[in-house]
């Protein structure tokens, strides 16, 4: 079966610092894989997607960028982290033809202070 | 592009009552609706969805209804109990479209009191 792991579950960076948040995939090939925020009270924002390897699309202008070295792997990452950044970090992937059902991870909270 | 809305914001009913829970979309082109379960500090579920070649789809006490004409689609949640407390997101896709993307609702919470 599928599963997707998603860490660090929190994380507390000061502003400036950088950030690197890993998402693997195990049990499936060659997935569509996401990144979403969750802003409190807010609903969920596609950071990015990605369809390949090297592959990567942004949805929204941010502070933000998004890798994918390997085929089951993403990677969220920042230079230099603002305020405006904290929130709820969600990876997910999805399969098939239309890669309609999407799998979330557990999320990863960020405070950034 | 697609703009889904999900009204009221928060739903609170009596566990063993039933709860209901609209959302609207924008876009007639969108023909696949998913409906998401989030438990607090969790990431969001599937639940149950429907495709726009059906008008409505259950699974046990979760039932999804589909209204294209008016484009909206509701979840139907029959005998509440307290598990069911939990954000709920509804989603909409054109699943023929170009890298189709999900755009989801802004998230319902509803709360079943015992």
């Amino acid at each position: 079966s599928q599963t997707i792991h998603q860490w660090p579950a929190t994380l507390v960076q000061p502003v400036g610092s950088p950030l690197s948040l890993e998402c693997t995939v195990e049990g499936t090939s060659n997935p569509n894989l996401y990144w979403y925020r969750q802003a409190a009270g807010r609903g969920l924002q596609l950071l990015f997607y990605s369809v390949g390897i090297g592959q990567i699309s942004s949805e929204v202008p941010q502070n933000l960028s998004a890798s994918r070295p390997q085929d089951r792997q993403f990677i969220l990452s920042s230079k230099k982290l603002l305020l405006s950044d904290s929130g709820f970090y969600l990876c997910a992937w999805a399969t098939g033809n239309f890669n309609e059902k999407l799998f979330f991870g557990s999320g990863t909270q960020l405070s950034v202070l | 592009g697609e703009n889904v809305e999900q009204h009221p914001s928060t739903l609170s009913v009596q566990e063993g009552d039933s709860a209901v829970i609209k959302c609207t979309y924008s876009d007639s082109a969108s023909n696949y609706f998913p409906w998401y379960k989030q438990e607090l500090g969790k990431g969001p579920q599937l639940i149950i969805d429907i495709r726009s070649n059906v008008g409505e789809k259950k699974d046990q006490r979760i039932a999804v209804t589909l209204n294209k004409t008016a484009k909206h689609f509701s979840l139907h949640i029959t005998e509440t109990q307290p598990e069911d407390s939990a954000v709920y997101f509804c989603a909409a896709s054109n699943r023929y479209g170009a890298n189709s993307k999900l755009t989801f609702g802004k998230g319902i919470t509803l709360s079943v009191r015992p």
